[in-house]
């Protein structure tokens, strides 16, 4: 079965950097798109970033462009976002989520999050 | 960027009870449109991707309907288990934004 596990949270500096790391299982790893989405507490859903399946491909939110890097390693099927220059506005669980193959882009599996909190 | 509205923000509706929330995009995103539904606690899960394709194993009262701006997630007998909070989200154009949220009681 898909399993998607987040790891690399936890309490950083605001100006500090933190990098998560979400280990794939159950699936071709290296023929998905796959994105981080996060989730402030008591706040709605935000997208944060894309990578396409072999990496050639990039896109982040607006709020993260610059600080943030999304990147995979398809030999070890694990994806990692770095989180530079970190807010406290960054606040929140960070989930990775599976892109489906049937062309919609939409994200079919999620992780079960990583809580990452901003505080001095 | 593109963005997504819901309403309402938030509704109360009871066992059974037909239930209607709308997703307006602020341009054209064709059918790139999706649903997630999640439960206090947990992970999102996907309802309705392409405006109207039923994922696997998500029961048949959920449905959903709309293309261009304007689209609809309708539950069509409401079930208790069906309190969550509810998000469109388009997949049109990165960034893939997602509305704001539509939080669900039951009465």
């Amino acid at each position: 079965q898909v399993q998607l596990v987040e790891s690399g949270g936890g309490v950083v500096q605001p100006g500090r950097s933190l990098r998560l790391s979400c280990a794939a299982s159950g699936f071709t790893f290296s023929s998905h798109g796959m994105h981080w989405v996060r989730q402030a507490p008591g706040k709605g859903l935000e997208w944060v970033a894309i990578i396409w399946f072999d990496g050639s491909y990039k896109d982040y939110a607006d709020s993260v462009k610059g600080r943030f890097t999304i990147s995979r390693d398809n030999s070890k099927n694990t994806l990692y976002l770095q989180m530079n220059s970190l807010r406290a506005e960054d606040t929140a669980v960070y989930y990775c989520a599976r892109e489906s193959l049937g062309g919609y882009d939409c994200v079919d599996y999620w992780g079960q999050g990583t809580l990452v909190t901003v505080s001095s | 960027d593109i963005q997504m509205t819901q309403s309402p923000s938030s509704l109360s509706a009871s066992v059974g009870d037909r239930v209607t929330i709308t997703c307006r995009a602020s341009q054209s995103i064709r059918s790139y449109l999706n649903w997630y539904q999640q439960k206090p606690g947990k992970a999102p899960n996907l309802l309705i991707y392409a405006a109207s394709s039923l994922q696997s194993g998500v029961p048949s009262r959920f449905s959903g309907s709309g293309s261009g701006t304007d689209f609809t997630l309708t539950i069509s007998s409401l079930q208790p288990e069906d309190l969550a909070t509810y998000y469109c989200q388009q997949s049109f154009s990165t960034p893939y934004t997602f509305g704001q949220g539509t939080k669900l009681d039951i009465k």
